[in-house]
């Protein structure tokens, strides 16, 4: 069975603090990928990053920077010096290749306050 | 990239009534997915819908409910049925384009049932 584990559900912070959403996932196959997507007030979700089961590698992209761990079946992500638009709810999500079904974790709601 | 679009954007229904969903992408893709997010809760999958052939439901969800047409390689609709207050959520359509590894959303159609 696939899961995606969420554990943080609201984050609070104030404006420039650098800000770790947690994500845990599981998962029997040997491939597979995992997503990171914003979903603002708008309700539109946005997607910020994929990445794929073979590829440990970090990533930055300006102030968002992820850390995959397949070690501990984790891929967190890094807000630096956080901002007002930041704040939505995040969600963690994880796809298999025979199916093409995505799991979704919970979400994360980050407030970042002025 | 997939540029999708949904109708109506948000609705307010009546109990018993049904609203039916229009989801329309700019490509072509094989399958199109449907899936339920309920007020402050996770994505949920409710169909992998299949051009040519009926809807795969997901553990919970039933045709009955939320029958799916998908006509052509690039639209379908989802309606939801026999409606109640707790069909209350965002519905949101999506594709994989392409390779399966990316996913794309649809901007949801927030939906009220009194």
């Amino acid at each position: 069975a696939q899961k995606v584990t969420q554990a943080q559900t609201e984050i609070s912070v104030v404006e420039k603090e650098d800000v770790t959403l947690d994500c845990v996932y599981e998962t029997r196959d040997t491939t597979y990928y995992l997503f990171w997507y914003k979903q603002p007030p708008s309700g539109e979700l946005v997607f910020l990053i994929r990445r794929n089961s073979f590829d440990e590698q970090n990533e930055i992209s300006g102030r968002y920077s992820w850390n995959f761990q397949k070690s501990t079946s984790s891929f967190n992500f890094t807000i630096t010096a956080s901002q007002v638009v930041d704040s939505a709810v995040y969600f963690c999500a994880l796809t298999n290749t025979g199916g093409f079904k995505t799991i979704f974790g919970a979400g994360t709601r980050l407030f970042v306050k002025a | 990239s997939a540029v999708i679009s949904q109708k109506p954007s948000r609705d307010i229904c009546q109990r018993g009534t049904s609203l039916t969903i229009q989801c329309q992408v700019d490509s072509q893709v094989t399958m199109m997915f449907w899936y339920r997010q309920q007020p402050g809760q996770s994505l949920t999958l409710i169909a992998t819908a299949n051009q040519g052939s009926e809807a795969t439901y997901e553990s919970g969800f039933v045709i009955d409910k939320f029958p799916i047409s998908r006509p052509n390689l690039t639209f379908s609709t989802l309606t939801v049925s026999n409606m109640s207050p707790e069909d209350s959520s965002i519905y949101l359509c999506s594709v994989h384009l392409g390779h399966w590894d990316t996913q794309y959303f649809g901007p949801g159609t927030r939906l009220t049932v009194l």
